[in-house]
């Protein structure tokens, strides 16, 4: 799987649109970009995909480059309980070698 | 979403003693999962890929005879920490994979080791 890099972390008032950036400029053609949050001493919780195309759901938005090297997550309106770590994975979407690793993530403290 | 839960949420074990951790797809069938343990302020690190009926793959550094896994049924994964000592002390993670391949976490388990 393609490495990715991410700010170690970030800040944002509340109510204001937080956008966590994530390069991998090595992913490949068939590889999806794919966001995981992790609240203080939970498990990750999925927040989107996408390969190449935008994509937007009730938690988050994925912008993609056109050339796929990066992608920002955004929180459109933040609050306090978005506070987590932030992890950006590119993966394969389906197969049985594919194996999941994480990286350091970006750590996003929302503030009053 | 998927739901996978664990069990127990958080274990306080003597050194010496061995610990399981249970891991439950409640509403799926996971033919893999796999195993994180993740240390304060790091990031997750897979310890191992559990696929049912088959025996466990263990990253580099993860000692199989230590951290046993039993992958019997589609529902069920369990980790045992044989022989606890305090540097095992961690959070445990589990995460089911679907027959789609979408990956969903458990809430994990906190093992403190005294």
């Amino acid at each position: 799987d393609a490495k990715t890099t991410q700010p170690t972390s970030m800040d944002c008032a509340e109510g204001r649109a937080a956008n966590l950036p994530c390069n991998h400029s090595t992913i490949s053609g068939n590889e999806y970009v794919y966001w995981y949050r992790q609240i203080h001493s939970q498990g990750p919780q999925y927040i989107i995909h996408g390969l190449k195309n935008n994509e937007t759901n009730e938690m988050a938005s994925l912008i993609i480059t056109e050339d796929r090297k990066s992608s920002t997550l955004i929180l459109p309106h933040a609050t306090l309980r978005d506070t987590a770590v932030y992890y950006c994975i590119v993966r394969l979407l389906s197969g049985g070698s594919y194996i999941p690793t994480f990286g350091r993530g970006t750590s996003l403290i929302v503030h009053p | 979403g998927a739901v996978v839960s664990q069990h127990p949420s958080w274990v306080i074990c003597k050194s010496g003693t061995s610990v399981k951790i249970e891991c439950r797809s409640l509403d799926f069938q996971a033919t893999t999962m796999f195993w994180y343990r993740q240390f304060p302020k790091q990031s997750l690190m897979l310890m191992a890929t559990s696929n049912e009926g088959s025996k466990a793959t263990y990253e580099q550094g993860v000692e199989k005879d230590k951290f046993l896994i039993n992958h019997a049924s589609l529902t069920l994964s369990t980790l045992t920490v044989t022989s606890a000592h305090p540097e095992d002390s961690s959070f445990y993670i589990c995460s089911a994979r679907t027959i789609t391949y979408e990956q969903y976490f458990g809430p994990g388990t906190r093992l403190t080791v005294t």
